[in-house]
């Protein structure tokens, strides 16, 4: 069965600090990998997406995310981290052939400090 | 803003009832989604529909339905209200079907409470 993981409920981190926060996926075939992030009291916002190509996407506000596939992971990064980058991370893996339903992983709440 | 309108915010009604979630995807997306989202499933996919027709189906109860319409709005019917349908519902659309049009755009919610 297809899932995703996201093994940290909270990550934090010093406003100006990198921060990374991680994703590992299980799917059959070709993985294809998204970020999304949700504010409070706010609908999920498009980060960026692995379709195929660089392992390296650059996606929204700074953002990149590291696809690896020997380790199955696809995790978020950001050189130097806001206050305003505070909030509901959602990594997704989309179930494709047709369905294209994404299957969220648990998400990790990115608390920044200043 | 996405693009993506859902109706309404906030629902707040009684055990066995039944109510009605309304979406309105962006202007030229023909695929609509809905989400659930609760603090003890996570966000989990219900039903997809792309041009009126149905193509997906996730975790939905029988209690529950959706439509598209031809202007390409959707609906999303609860019935039977439990205390444990109280969630965030999500709406999301992208342009079609196909890895490279699957970006999907996510609407605010809409917060049911069941009481």
């Amino acid at each position: 069965a297809q899932s995703v993981a996201q093994p940290e409920d909270q990550v934090n981190v010093a406003e100006g600090n990198p921060l990374t926060v991680k994703c590992t996926y299980s799917v059959s075939g070709n993985p294809y990998l998204f970020w999304y992030v949700q504010y409070p009291n706010r609908g999920l916002q498009f980060l960026l997406k692995y379709i195929t190509g660089d392992n390296l996407v650059k996606g929204s506000y700074g953002f990149e995310a590291e696809f690896n596939k020997s380790q199955t992971s696809f995790h978020l990064k950001k050189p130097s981290a806001l206050v305003s980058d505070s909030a509901l991370y959602f990594c997704a893996s989309l179930r494709g052939g047709g369905y294209n339903k994404l299957i969220f992983g648990a998400g990790t709440r990115l608390a920044v400090h200043p | 803003d996405s693009g993506v309108t859902q109706t309404p915010k906030h629902l707040i009604t009684a055990t066995g009832q039944r109510v009605t979630l309304r979406c309105s995807p962006r202007s030229g997306d023909l695929s609509v989604y809905w989400y659930q989202q609760s603090l003890d499933q996570g966000l989990q996919f219900l039903i997809q529909y792309y041009n009126g027709e149905e193509r997906a189906k996730g975790n939905i109860l029988e209690r529950f339905s959706a439509q598209q319409f031809p202007d390409l709005h959707s609906e999303l019917n609860l019935s039977s209200l439990e205390l444990g349908d109280s969630a965030l519902y999500f709406c999301a659309s992208s342009v079609g079907l196909g890895i490279s049009y699957n970006e999907q755009f996510f609407g605010p919610g809409t917060r049911l409470t069941v009481l």
